[in-house]
């Protein structure tokens, strides 16, 4: 296992639907993120955990759950979800604090549909 | 005022030309810049990072720092049609979080 690992790859759900979004990072980082990306827009931060503490929640809507058990894992719960969100998220991790910051290492993303 | 802000594309360029991106940022706190590359349908990955004023290059690639300006920006030499891809700024401010631009798309066109 290598950097940054997201399951699944591609995932469609209903709107009444509940799943969830795996992350995990083989880094030693202590940093995670997930991040949005609808087709043709840029990257739009969701969460931010550092050390396993949710440092950032940037005003996302309610039926995105974030849970991180460790600094290996982040999960993105996902229910009653709108046709809207369908994008790609983006999971990835770096290392540092407050004071700095190294560069981010992406997983490969979840392609979400949402029907 | 965005954050991270980088010149609107699309950027086209001949092949063998040098393709120039720019990004100016807003938070004079911040210590560490990066540069990525993203293919379409495909995860961002870093090409480059820079941390202190001046030049660094690698390969053919060129990031230029300029912290009193405010200003980063990547080179691209003899560019090839597998350089055409979305490029992102990336600034970490000293809040601990990576901040990215809306990146710009270049083409290189054979």
């Amino acid at each position: 296992e290598t950097g940054v690992t997201q399951t699944p790859r591609h995932l469609v759900m209903g709107m009444t639907n509940k799943k969830s979004l795996k992350c995990e990072q083989h880094l030693g980082h202590n940093a995670m993120y997930w991040y949005k990306q609808s087709a043709k827009k840029p990257l739009e931060l969701m969460f931010v955990y550092n050390f396993k503490e949710q440092t950032e929640n940037n005003s996302v809507p309610s039926r995105f759950s974030p849970e991180c058990p460790n600094s290996s894992h982040l999960f993105l719960h996902l229910h009653t979800l709108q046709p809207e969100d369908s994008a790609l998220y983006l999971c990835a991790s770096s290392q540092g604090d407050s004071r700095a910051v190294t560069e981010a290492f992406f997983g490969q993303g979840t392609r979400l549909t949402v029907v | 005022q965005k954050e991270v802000e980088q010149n609107s594309g699309p950027l086209s360029v001949p092949e063998g030309a040098i393709a120039s991106l720019n990004c100016t940022y807003s938070d004079r706190g911040s210590q560490s810049f990066f540069w990525y590359r993203q293919y379409s349908g495909k995860s961002p990955e870093l090409i480059m990072s820079i941390y202190s004023n001046g030049d660094k290059e690698d390969g053919r690639f060129t990031a230029q720092l300029n912290k009193a300006s405010q200003y980063v920006s990547l080179l691209i030499r003899d560019s090839q049609p597998s350089d055409s891809a979305t490029y992102l700024c990336a600034v970490n401010t000293n809040a601990g979080k990576s901040t990215f631009g809306d990146g710009t798309t270049l083409t290189v066109k054979p």
